[in-house]
């Protein structure tokens, strides 16, 4: 079974621009979140889809967005790019939906690495 | 505020010997903790996870205890190897909350010397 896909790996951008990062979750998975990676700042939660809906948001400017498909493939935006947004940003799926009472983890992707400059 | 904390920025020991990774938290609604394993320009991995009904489960090398009284937990590697070389992610979800999310520590870098 394939495991989280992100594309791109490796993105630079100019500040100001915008960026769409793209997530296909484990078959069968319909959860997908996404988290942001800066040093020292751990992994910060962005946000959580379920079915098309988003269940969750993480503490992060109106300048990120995200949606889920049909097929639970997701895509997460960042408009109007700050240097500070440079970080890897990380999807993870799980086969579980939200409050579900089946503990499990979380699958993570390779991540998208993106420079601002 | 730092719901999870890994107070150890990176901890070095000797092939072979003991590794303890520690992880506190605040949350007392977390009901489940996980640890991963994180190499440099990869996702990360997951390694082990406990409930908050146990206080210790083991996977072959690694071991995770949980003190819910003192709100923390550990990770111990035995016996450590040169792969075991990354940084180390705590993470705990409340499943209270209807959400996947999961809250990290800022994680350890673990270097294991031949």
């Amino acid at each position: 079974k394939a495991g989280v896909t992100q594309t791109p790996r490796y993105l630079i951008k100019t500040r100001g621009q915008q960026v769409t990062l793209s997530c296909s979750p484990i078959s069968g998975h319909r959860s997908v979140s996404w988290y942001q990676q800066t040093p020292g700042q751990g992994l910060q939660f962005l946000f959580e889809y379920f079915s098309e809906t988003q269940r969750n948001k993480g503490n992060f400017p109106g300048r990120f967005s995200g949606r889920q498909f049909s097929n639970s493939r997701s895509e997460m935006n960042v408009s109007t790019l700050e240097l500070g947004d440079s970080a890897l940003y990380l999807c993870a799926s799980s086969p579980v939906g939200p409050g579900d009472s089946m503990n499990t983890e979380a699958f993570f992707g390779q991540g998208t690495r993106l420079t601002v400059v | 505020d730092q719901q999870v904390k890994q107070n150890s920025p990176s901890l070095s020991v000797q092939e072979g010997r003991i590794s303890i990774l520690n992880c506190d938290y605040t949350n007392s609604m977390f009901d489940y903790f996980l640890w991963y394993k994180k190499y440099p320009a990869e996702g990360p991995t997951f390694l082990i996870s406990i409930s908050s009904i146990k206080d210790k489960n083991e996977d072959g090398r690694f071991t995770v205890f949980l003190n819910k009284s003192a709100k923390h937990l550990s990770l111990h590697i035995v016996p450590s190897q040169p792969g075991d070389s990354a940084v180390y992610f705590c993470a705990a979800r409340n499943y209270g909350g209807a959400t996947n999310k999961l809250i990290f520590g800022t994680g350890t870098l673990l270097a294991v010397q031949p």
